[in-house]
């Protein structure tokens, strides 16, 4: 299995500032995945990003609110950028194990925005 | 578009009481299943999953999903809960071959009571 770690596990920012998350990956892996968990709710799927590539959205998601950086095969990181209390929820990266059989997930980062 | 069905988001039940919380999903092509548990403050652990073969899937802690097409549900139960049980639970759907990218139902909260 692969060991995900997040940084930081928690933050609480004001309105209007940006914050960047840290997920460092154990091994190299060919495509890194966000997630966001508002409160309550689900996980969704913010974006994909590629080692090399810009990162890929889903929809609903923009590159300018959630820049994202692949610099190389064990790590990434995403910005929440110009943040509002809407954006306080739970941040995951996760990663797909050796054969695309399962998923791992990092600890998650609880940002709430203030 | 494949999408997961969550029926319960609560479920409480007394401690050595079996339990069920259903899944149902939504595909146009086959897929993978999981079960995902996530405890207080932390991230996602898989549970159990269903790639293919046997329809019955067990976990090392007692729980059990049953893989059935015809419905298109993956149920969970565990015969007898623990009170160290209680966490949220989410049902999620990949693209068969494929478990990088997951569909995640709303969770259900399992609260097992003394």
């Amino acid at each position: 299995s692969a060991v995900i770690s997040q940084k930081p596990s928690r933050d609480i920012c004001q309105r209007g500032t940006s914050l960047t998350i840290q997920c460092q990956v154990d091994s190299q892996v060919t495509m890194m995945f966000w997630y966001r968990q508002q409160p309550g709710q689900s996980l969704t799927l913010i974006a994909t990003a590629n080692q090399g590539s810009e990162a890929t959205y889903e929809s609903g998601f923009v590159i300018d609110k959630f820049p994202i950086s692949r610099p190389n095969l064990t790590f990434s990181t995403l910005t929440v950028s110009n943040m509002s209390p809407e954006d306080s929820s739970i941040y995951l990266c996760s990663v797909p194990s050796t054969g695309n059989t399962e998923a791992f997930f990092g600890q998650g980062t609880r940002l709430t925005v203030v | 578009a494949q999408s997961v069905t969550q029926l319960d988001s609560q479920v409480p039940v007394f401690e050595e009481a079996p339990v069920e919380l259903r899944c149902n999903y939504s595909s146009s092509v086959s897929v993978y299943l999981f079960w995902y548990v996530q405890y207080p403050n932390q991230g996602l652990q898989l549970l159990l999953k269903y790639l293919s073969g046997s329809t019955l899937v067990e976990s090392i802690n007692g729980f059990e999903a049953e893989f059935n097409k015809s419905q298109t549900s993956f149920h969970l139960r565990k015969p007898s809960v623990h009170i160290s049980d209680t966490a949220e639970y989410f049902c999620a759907v990949s693209d068969y071959g494929s478990a990088r990218q997951l569909t995640f139902g709303s969770g259900t909260q399992l609260t097992v009571l003394p």
